[in-house]
């Protein structure tokens, strides 16, 4: 069974500075999937970014950045140029190839506060 | 694309009742899935469907839960005999076979007193 581990159960950073929020996981997997999801207050959760294991090369997407270290089994978020609306929980997901199954295994959320 | 719908928003009951929730999907996409998320946690996988086949079920899905997809479109689930430790926001997340990403809707937040 797979699992993922998020160890900051909440941050805070400044508006317009970076944070970085980390994520790691066990899987006897060879290819699979990672995600952040963001769900902010009552609203409902959506996708940030996501790395294809067999892929080395980091993946972004504007202000968002990953860091994936698959021998360390760790997949950290970056967040650039922080603004008021990333005020969020932010849950890192693991999932097998889709033809193994599609469910999202989701580590405990880190809330994190952008401050003016 | 409407997105991912769920009904109702909230449901308060109290212990001992049955309640059903509704989730509509992305049109096009085959896969439906269920996940449960208590309070400041992350979510955990329920069950899922391909089209109106309930492929997986978690171990975390008692007797007491039945979920359906009659059609292969909307789906529901349902919890018989509600206990306090259902209280609980219940996801639903759609996605075309074979693809990785899962689209969420907005939940349905269950209280049982």
């Amino acid at each position: 069974a797979q699992t993922v581990t998020q160890s900051q159960p909440e941050m805070s950073v400044q508006e317009a500075e970076t944070v970085t929020l980390s994520c790691t996981y066990d899987t006897s997997e060879s290819n699979y999937y990672l995600f952040w999801y963001k769900q902010p207050p009552s609203r409902q959760m959506i996708l940030v970014i996501r790395q294809e294991a067999y892929k080395q090369q980091n993946a972004t997407e504007n202000r968002f950045s990953v860091n994936f270290q698959k021998a360390a089994k760790s997949f950290s978020l970056k967040i650039s140029d922080s603004q008021l609306g990333d005020t969020a929980m932010y849950f890192c997901a693991f999932m097998k190839p889709p033809n193994a199954g599609n469910m999202l295994t989701f580590g405990g959320g880190t809330r994190l506060m952008v401050k003016p | 694309d409407t997105g991912v719908s769920q009904n109702p928003r909230h449901k308060i009951t109290k212990r001992g009742q049955n309640v059903t929730f509704r989730c509509d999907p992305i049109s096009e996409h085959n896969r439906l899935y269920w996940y449960r998320q208590t309070l400041g946690q992350g979510p955990e996988f329920l069950t899922y469907f391909q089209n109106e086949a309930q492929l997986e079920k978690s171990r975390l899905l008692s007797d007491r839960f039945s979920a359906e997809r009659p059609k292969g479109s909307f789906s529901t689930l349902e919890i018989q005999r509600t206990e306090q430790g259902d209280s609980a926001m219940y996801l639903c997340a759609s996605s075309l076979v074979n693809e990785d990403i899962q689209y969420f809707g907005a939940g349905t937040r269950l209280s049982v007193l």
